[in-house]
């Protein structure tokens, strides 16, 4: 079975530009999450999506946006880029609160 | 506000070692914690998911233990492998919102 995918792999862009990062959960999960990993730090909640509806915030400035599609999948959305939004962006999938399985993560590079 | 603590943040040892890696959190009211394994510059492997209710979680070489009123969990490696080489990272969720808090981490090397 496939697992978490994410596209893009790696990104590169300029401050103020937006990105759309995306992300496909594992087949019969519903609940997508997304967190950010700067580097040497754990990874820090961004959103979670369950059944089409938010769920969760974290501590993230308006920004950053999500949503979640009928199939489950997952985009992740940065306005106005800035130097410090460079990081591994990473999705994970779950059916609810159980195991949550993460991708290969997004490496956003700001420059 | 929970924090997840992780010490050491690097640990270093010789192949065939057991090893110990510690998480402790400030608040006991937690869901659940998984530790993951994550390589460098890659995603997050799930290695053990412990419930509130429970004590204790193996697989395999690893064991992972819970102790909520002390706000403490360990990650116990048997029989260490070069292959072990990676960061563990703890993370806890606090109740029935999904969302996980994560540690900063122990960096393991094991030296062949």
């Amino acid at each position: 079975d496939a697992g978490v995918t994410q596209s893009p792999t790696h990104l590169i862009k300029t401050r103020g530009q937006q990105v759309t990062l995306r992300c496909s959960p594992i087949s019969g999960h519903k609940s997508v999450s997304w967190y950010q990993q700067v580097l040497g730090q754990g990874p820090q909640f961004i959103f979670q999506y369950y059944e089409k509806e938010e769920r969760g915030r974290g501590n993230f400035p308006d920004r950053f946006s999500a949503r979640q599609f009928p199939n489950y999948s997952s985009e992740l959305n940065v306005n106005a880029l800035l130097l410090g939004d460079s990081a591994l962006y990473l999705c994970a999938s779950s059916l609810w609160t159980d195991t949550q399985y993460f991708g290969p993560g997004t490496r956003l590079t700001v420059l | 506000k929970q924090e997840v603590t992780q010490i050491p943040a690097a640990l270093s040892v010789p192949e065939g070692e057991n090893l110990v890696l510690n998480c402790s959190f400030t608040d006991s009211a937690i869901y659940n914690l998984q530790w993951f394994r994550q390589d460098p510059g890659k995603g997050l492997t799930s290695l053990l998911l412990i419930q509130s209710s429970q004590r204790e979680q193996t697989s395999g070489r690893l064991n992972a233990s819970l102790d909520k009123s002390s706000g403490r969990s360990t990650l116990y490696i048997a029989a260490s492998q070069p292959g072990d080489s990676a960061t563990y990272l703890c993370a806890l969720r606090g109740g029935s919102q999904g969302n996980l808090i994560f540690g900063k981490g122990t960096k393991l090397s094991v030296k062949p």
